[in-house]
């Protein structure tokens, strides 16, 4: 089955404590992009990749960092998450046709509280 | 900069009303891309639609349809007989032809009445 997977989907972790969200789509999609989802805010690009080892900041990369050494992989670290990275998050994957872009196809989301 | 509408925060109808969903974008680009998203109760999110920036005509898909205006930069969306299983936030979202990044509204949350 096609999907994007994404792991944990539920975190409660505490103030400055390094985790890593991983994200991981089998559709040999060519970019993948980071959301996360805060009420009244609607959804806010994090990061995204066109493809391994090309990354690029989306609206709101502060405090996070990601990497992209494989295809299907595209993990979500944050380094010492503050309470405000409190969100829900959403890894999506596409594939990148150039001039021709394709619907993204979103993961279930995880939901990370930070206390 | 590229920037999403949806003026309506909530909207609440009853069952087999028909319903609009308001989305305005703003953007400088002449290559762009518009898509609506729905997010139901479980939190996922389905992708409904996509519309190219050179491709004006109105789509309808069941009871679901589009109506894009480049003149009036909207892209709206219309439920006609609503039913219960539409309540969900619906996203609008836009790709500029000139980057990478995706910008959502955000969003309109949908209660159908029985």
């Amino acid at each position: 089955e096609a999907q994007v997977t994404q792991n944990p989907r539920y975190l409660i972790t505490v103030t400055g404590k390094k985790l890593t969200v991983t994200c991981s789509q089998n559709m040999n999609h060519e970019y993948m992009s980071w959301y996360r989802q805060d009420p009244g805010l609607g959804l806010r690009q994090i990061y995204y990749s066109m493809n391994v080892e090309v990354t690029d900041k989306g609206d709101v990369p502060e405090g996070y960092k990601v990497s992209r050494k494989e295809k299907r992989n595209f993990p979500l670290i944050l380094e010492s998450p503050s309470p405000n990275q409190t969100s829900l998050y959403f890894c999506a994957s596409s594939i990148w046709g150039g001039i021709d872009y394709n619907e993204q196809f979103f993961g279930p989301g995880t939901r990370l509280t930070v206390l | 900069a590229q920037k999403v509408t949806q003026a309506q925060t909530e909207i609440s109808v009853v069952e087999k009303e028909d319903v609009t969903l308001d989305c305005v974008y703003e953007t400088r680009d002449t290559t762009y891309y518009l898509f609506w998203y729905k997010q139901p109760p479980s939190g996922e999110l389905v992708f409904l639609i996509r519309r190219n920036s050179f491709d004006e005509q109105n789509e309808i898909s069941g009871r679901y349809s589009w109506n894009f205006q480049k003149s009036t930069s909207s892209f709206n969306f219309t439920i006609t007989a609503s039913q219960v299983v539409d309540s969900a936030v619906y996203f609008c979202a836009l790709k500029r032809g000139s980057n990478y990044k995706l910008t959502f509204g955000k969003g309109t949350l949908l209660t159908v009445n029985p």
